[in-house]
């Protein structure tokens, strides 16, 4: 089955830094890379997703791009702000998979100073 | 539009004992998911059912547990017997369609003491 592993488990940036968090998967089938962000008491929220006909893709702060021939994706947030800490958790799912089965990362505790 | 319910939030049980987790999709979600995270790891597939059918529970770790989706609306996820290892946030999420990302719930945090 599908791994996905996620690096750092923690980060801390100043306000205004940029943050990078970065992922690999083990099934080259996978097609489908969502990056969800999770805030105290809440629920993970999707913040933006890539397929893998694209290389990259921006939403304001916050790209992310693919590599599918290495297998892994990154996540990148400009100009961070303090709203932005929350833990980010990326997650791929297998395109014969036809019941949409995530695996996900195991997560980065992202720390914004401000 | 109402965003997926959980409930409860907190539940906090001896082991042994049962526990009904609850789930209420977005109005008009077929897709309904159940997830764990267990110990601050990664969250991890528990099922998938489309309207009241099962489509996939390849992530159900035993026969301890029980998802139900009676008509197609709310889910249950029922632990009996709870076992310590069964701590952790149980989410579930849905989405109209198949092919892209889907709302999570809030998570009830289960601990089994």
């Amino acid at each position: 089955g599908e791994n996905v592993e996620q690096h750092p488990s923690t980060l801390s940036v100043q306000e205004g830094d940029s943050a990078v968090i970065k992922c690999t998967y083990s099934d080259s089938a996978s097609n489908y890379f969502p990056w969800y962000k999770q805030e105290l008491g809440k629920g993970p929220q999707l913040i933006i997703d890539i397929r893998s006909n694209v290389g990259e893709k921006k939403d304001q702060r916050i790209a992310v791009t693919l590599n599918k021939t290495a297998k892994h994706f990154s996540l990148h947030i400009t100009e961070t702000q303090p709203e932005d800490s929350a833990v980010y958790f990326c997650a791929a799912r297998n395109a014969n998979n036809a019941g949409n089965m995530l695996t996900f990362g195991g997560g980065t505790r992202l720390m914004v100073k401000p | 539009e109402a965003g997926v319910t959980q409930f409860p939030s907190h539940s906090v049980i001896e082991k042994g004992q049962t526990v009904t987790l609850r789930c209420d999709p977005i109005s008009g979600h077929d897709n309904l998911y159940w997830y764990r995270r267990v110990m601050g790891k990664e969250i991890k597939f528990l099922l998938h059912f489309v309207k009241e059918s099962k489509q996939d529970e390849s992530g159900m770790p035993n026969n301890r547990f029980l998802a139900e989706r009676t008509g197609g609306t709310y889910s249950t996820l029922k632990v009996q017997p709870a076992e310590l290892e069964d701590s952790g946030v149980y989410f579930c999420a849905s989405s109209q369609e198949t092919g892209g990302g889907y709302t999570f719930g809030s998570g009830t945090r289960l601990t089994v003491v």
